[in-house]
């Protein structure tokens, strides 16, 4: 059964650079039916997606973040990874990394990880 | 892009039923809705994706037949019915906007906090 694991530092100084990565297991990042993508959830509010990637490379990212997210891919760990710039108090939040179908029919995120908690504090 | 309404919170007694519901904006009334359930200290699961026609495709692991959506105009609902303990939860809704296009965005609700009583 495929799995997600969030990992990364949980404490960010203002101004610096969030860095995640999620480690799959139980199945390959290298497959062309999926596309893998982080989403997060500030204390007390609903889920913001922040964007995709596919095996390949190609990314989708929220217009809100653009500016500031990178996400990559690993295909040799399997694992992939979001960096987001210049943080601030805002961007404290559970990240969560996910697995969605390429198929639009059925491209819903499924599985998720558990998440990880970053809180972006001086 | 969409933009998707829940109510904050509902509660419900042990063996009733309850329905939850996720609001479109104007405009984007075709469009289908994802639902999501998160248990406390848990990451989402996937329950099912519901359109005006109902369901579409299948549901998520584990999810059991209490379970069931249905859709009408700019509303998505989730409907449990015979509520268990286990399924006291927030229930997020989210969509695609794009898909299809070179351009795919995710938008969610704001999540709903349900209460077994």
């Amino acid at each position: 059964q495929l799995q997600l694991q969030e990992s990364g530092p949980g404490l960010v100084k203002p101004s610096e650079t969030l860095s995640l990565t999620c480690t799959v297991s139980g199945g390959s990042i290298s497959s062309s039916s999926y596309y893998w993508g982080w989403i997060r959830q500030p204390p007390g509010k609903g889920l913001e997606w922040i964007g995709s990637i596919y095996y390949s490379g190609s990314t989708y990212y929220n217009p809100s973040l653009k500016s500031r997210v990178t996400i990559s891919v690993d295909t040799s760990k399997n694992q992939f990874s979001l960096k987001l710039s210049s943080v601030t108090a805002a961007d404290t939040a559970v990240y969560y990394c996910a697995r969605r179908k390429v198929v639009p029919t059925t491209n819903w995120f499924d599985p998720w990880g558990q998440g990880t908690l970053v809180t972006v504090s001086s | 892009q969409p933009v998707l309404t829940q109510p904050p919170s509902a509660s419900a007694s042990l063996g009733a039923s309850v329905t939850l519901t996720c609001t479109l904006s104007s405009g984007y009334s075709n469009y289908k809705v994802d639902w999501y359930q998160q248990r406390p200290g848990k990451g989402p699961r996937f329950v099912m994706r519901v359109g005006t026609g109902g369901i579409v495709g299948s549901k998520g692991d584990g999810i059991p037949d209490r379970f069931s959506v249905l859709g009408s105009g700019l509303n998505r609902y989730l409907t449990i019915k015979n509520i268990q303990e286990e399924d006291e939860s927030d229930y997020h809704c989210g969509a695609d906007h794009g898909s299809g296009s070179n351009f795919v965005y995710w938008v969610f609700g704001g999540g709903t906090k349900l209460t077994v009583l």
